[in-house]
């Protein structure tokens, strides 16, 4: 069971806008910043979006972030196959005083 | 290039010890606070622990608390973390992750390439 929580999965089809939602409490979300990652298959995490809405350089501006009160939200557009992975919200804990991680969500690409 | 290279998994008897390690190379890693992060075959990421730039200050996850211990050699460049009373749930591929240098405190930028630690009889 992960303090963060998270859809198991999501879907669609190319072309499409997905969103995946992360929900927490005051003592993660509500009080710390929420970022994002993305694993490939076979592969280490990506840092995909950081500090809530950041995109480091590289990563295509179709993917954004969002954060409201205790939840944050990841949204994909214009959906490629090859963003087909799984996707992890993460955040600072103040009351656990240590990270946690979101159960994460495996995105298929239709 | 910034690098992280892990080694040291294997296969370890339930109750025993392994000792990872992750060679850090391409940037300056006495700057950094650095994160171990294990996880399972089949499942999520999970956090295992960190510590500061110059070792000082080091937090670990409940389920590995007064079993694991993270440390660092800034001379060698080179993050560790001592695992000893191994458990079978703590079978993993465990990753280390350089946190970005300022800024958010779970954005880690980059990432080794794991190595995998079971345990089993």
């Amino acid at each position: 069971q992960s303090v963060l929580t998270q859809p198991p999965s999501a879907s669609g089809t190319p072309g499409q806008r997905v969103t995946i939602s992360c929900s927490g409490s005051s003592s993660n979300i509500g009080s710390n910043t929420v970022n994002w990652y993305q694993q490939l298959p076979g592969t280490a995490p990506k840092l995909l979006i950081y500090s809530n809405n950041e995109r480091p350089s590289g990563v295509p501006d179709r993917f954004s972030g969002s954060k409201s009160g205790t939840s944050a939200s990841l949204a994909i557009s214009g959906l490629q196959s090859e963003d087909e992975a799984d996707y992890y919200c993460v955040a600072w804990d103040d009351s656990l005083n240590g990270v946690v991680f979101g159960g994460g969500t495996k995105l298929t690409v239709l | 290039e910034v690098q992280l290279v892990e080694s040291g998994g294997g296969l370890v008897q339930p109750g025993g010890s392994l000792r990872l390690s992750c060679a850090a190379s391409g940037f300056t890693s006495s700057s950094y606070w650095m994160h171990w992060v294990r996880q399972a075959p089949g499942k999520g990421l999970v956090w295992v622990s960190r510590i500061n730039s110059d070792g000082s200050i080091t937090t670990y996850a409940d389920s590995v608390k007064g079993r694991f211990t993270i440390s660092r050699d800034n001379a060698k460049n080179t993050l560790y973390l001592q695992m000893n009373s191994l458990r079978a749930e703590d079978t993993a591929v465990y990753y280390c992750a350089r946190r970005v240098y300022s800024g958010s405190s779970t954005a880690f930028d980059y990432w080794g390439q794991g190595t995998l630690v079971t345990a089993s009889s």
